[in-house]
């Protein structure tokens, strides 16, 4: 079964820095590209930031381009969100996704992060 | 960047009956290979999203046939025949032929 589990949220001042990590299990996460996703309260959904497989390319929107950062360790099955200069419009859950094909298959149960002083 | 427009549902609707959610992309979402890069994902209340059809018309493992995706390379209907109580949620719409990776604002299931 495949399982994706976040953590490393909670409560941040603004311009302070944070580090999410999701641990995958259930596939083998190696041939996998995996990707971060977000939900401000109430709000829909926005992409955050992809990795490829290996990790050797990494993607992100203009909104958090420069800010954030995607990693990956490949024998630990962990992926990392790197989230510096934080602003109070980061405030959301941060859904850790699996890239299947051109679709995000997978998603873990989310962790909240708040910036707020 | 491509903006997804989805449309509204006539809420509440009556269990049984069939509801019909549209999206509109500002870019066709037809690839090269053939493939429509459109997909459809249900937010269950109090849940994470799960993937329902990609491909525009490809329905995800375990997903119910009560689902079904269609559409051209900018119009796209997600039509669920029957509507039961477990369908209620938010659906969205995201395309996936180009970065940033874009999402509609989401359209609301409610039964009656």
């Amino acid at each position: 079964e495949v399982q994706l589990v976040e953590t490393g949220g909670g409560l941040v001042q603004p311009g302070r820095s944070l580090k999410l990590s999701c641990v995958a299990s259930g596939f083998t996460f190696n041939n996998y590209w995996m990707s971060w996703t977000r939900q401000a309260p109430g709000k829909g959904l926005e992409w955050v930031a992809s990795i490829t497989n290996s990790g050797g390319s990494t993607y992100y929107p203009d909104s958090v381009k420069g800010r954030f950062t995607i990693s990956r360790d490949n024998a630990q099955n962990t992926l990392y969100l790197q989230m510096n200069s934080l602003r109070s419009e980061d405030t959301a859950t941060y859904y850790c996704t699996r890239r299947g094909g051109h679709y995000f298959d997978y998603w873990g149960q989310g962790v909240m992060v708040t910036v707020s002083s | 960047d491509i903006v997804m427009t989805q449309g509204a549902l006539p809420n509440p609707v009556p269990s049984g009956e069939s509801a019909s959610i549209t999206c509109q992309s500002s870019k066709s979402l037809l690839h090269s290979n053939g493939k429509t890069y459109l997909n459809w994902y249900l937010q269950r209340p109090g849940q994470s999203p799960q993937l329902l059809i990609y491909w525009m018309s490809t329905r995800a493992s375990g997903v119910s046939d009560r689902f079904s995706g269609s559409g051209s390379g900018t119009d796209f209907t997600l039509k669920i025949s029957s509507v039961e109580a477990e369908d209620v949620g938010v659906y969205y719409c995201q395309q996936f032929l180009e970065y940033p990776r874009t999402f509609g604002a989401g359209t609301k299931l409610e039964l009656k």
